[in-house]
Order: structure tokens, then C-alpha cells, then sequence
């Protein structure tokens, strides 16, 4: 079955560090893949996808993502932080040959200090 | 812009008490997802649906049910409400397609006491 982890739990830091979040997957064929975000109260949206070409992706705010399918890894990466970066982020995958659910990683809870 | 509202943000009920979760999207997608979402577990699918009337286990469908009567409108019903399932639930929806992301709704609060 797939599966997808992200290893950092809850990170902290102070704004204008360099961040980057790691997330594997465990599925050997085509996948897509996508970073979500949770922002305090909100409801969750699309930072960035990827489905084929380049694999380092640019998304929204200044977030990037790079597709190593060597490893199957999707780290999402920003050289910058700021506070209000503060929100809950998600790494998930689908594989398009099989079905359309998307499967979820726990969650990786990140506190920007001011 | 796509829309996906859930009925309620915050809900309290019972033990025991049936309790129905309304979820509507206005993009015409065909399919619907229900998420249980809890702390260090991340997103849990419960339910979802490729179709009008078509219905497709999740992960943890134990204690839940759902309705598709119309594409738009999605429901997701706890049979006999227990306090195991005070959660944040939430509702997406996407396109029939693989390569589109979902969807999401603001999320319910449900606390069974």
C-alpha cells in the first residue's frame, strides 16, 4: 500500500532561516505529488504539484519542491521564512494508474518566531 | 474560484445521537472525499465517491456512512455518535481527473459528549 512520511513533527524557527521539510512516499510507479497548507483556521489549499517534467517545482508564497524518484522524496524547500509561514504543511501523493484517492502524510506543524 | 462548504464549522452532540455532516461543492466535480483530521495523524480518508449514488471505503469507514443522492452534495453520517469520533472533519472534491489537486472545505468541529 502507499504510504507517505514526513519526518519532522513540529519544527521551529526564527524568521528568515532556510527551511526545508522532508517527505517520502513508498510507491514505485508514476506519481503525483502535492504540498498542501493549513494556515491557522483555514481551510487547507494547494502550495505546489507535481505530475511530470522538471522536477523542481515552484508553488506559491516562494515554496519550491524537488522530485528525486530516485530516493521518493518531495522535500519542500523555502530559503526564506517569514511568520507567516506558520502553519501546518502536508505532503501527499496519488498514482494516477490506480485510483484517485490521494494519500496524506501526518503533517508537519511549523511555528515561524518573530 | 472553487467552493466547498460544509455545513457547519462547529458542532456539538451526544452520545448515541445519529449526526448527519453536509458537505456541498458548486464546480460540478465528480469526486467527493471525507477526511477525519486529528493531531499527529494527519488526514484520514473515511469515505469518498466517484459518482452520484457510488460510494467507496476510505482508511477508517468503521462507525461511518455516506449519502450521494446529487453530485454536488455529499453527506457523511455517524450511525451511533461516540466520543472517539470528536474530530475535525473535512470535505474535498476534485475533478475527474488525476492530475487535479483537491479541493477543500473549512472543516467541522464535532464533539460528542
Amino acid at each position: 500500500a502507499q504510504s507517505v512520511s514526513q519526518h519532522n513533527h513540529h519544527v521551529i524557527l526564527s524568521e528568515a532561516a532556510s527551511l526545508e521539510l522532508g517527505c517520502n512516499y513508498s510507491y514505485g510507479g508514476t506519481v503525483n505529488l502535492f504540498w498542501y497548507v493549513q494556515y491557522p483556521g483555514q481551510h487547507l489549499q494547494l502550495l505546489l504539484k507535481y505530475f511530470s517534467g522538471d522536477p523542481l517545482v515552484k508553488g506559491i508564497k516562494g515554496f519550491e519542491a524537488e522530485f528525486i524518484k530516485s530516493k521518493f522524496s518531495f522535500n519542500l524547500r523555502k530559503p526564506s521564512v517569514q511568520w507567516s509561514d506558520t502553519a501546518e504543511y502536508f505532503c501527499a501523493v496519488n498514482a494516477p494508474n490506480r485510483d484517485d484517492k490521494i494519500i496524506f502524510g501526518k503533517g508537519t506543524r511549523l511555528h515561524i518566531l518573530p | 474560484d472553487v467552493k466547498v462548504t460544509q455545513s457547519s464549522r462547529y458542532l456539538v452532540k451526544r452520545t448515541g445521537e445519529k449526526v448527519f455532516l453536509e458537505c456541498v461543492q458548486d464546480m460540478d466535480h465528480e469526486n467527493m472525499f471525507w477526511y477525519r483530521q486529528d493531531p499527529g495523524l494527519g488526514l484520514r480518508l473515511i469515505y469518498f465517491s466517484y459518482d452520484v449514488k457510488m460510494k467507496e471505503k476510505g482508511d477508517i469507514p468503521e462507525g461511518y456512512s455516506v449519502s450521494r443522492e446529487k453530485k454536488e452534495r455529499f453527506s457523511l453520517i455517524l450511525e451511533s455518535a461516540s466520543t472517539n469520533q470528536t474530530s475535525m472533519y473535512l470535505c474535498a472534491s476534485s475533478p475527474d481527473s488525476y492530475d487535479q489537486p483537491q479541493h477543500f472545505g473549512d472543516g467541522t468541529r464535532l464533539s460528542i459528549l
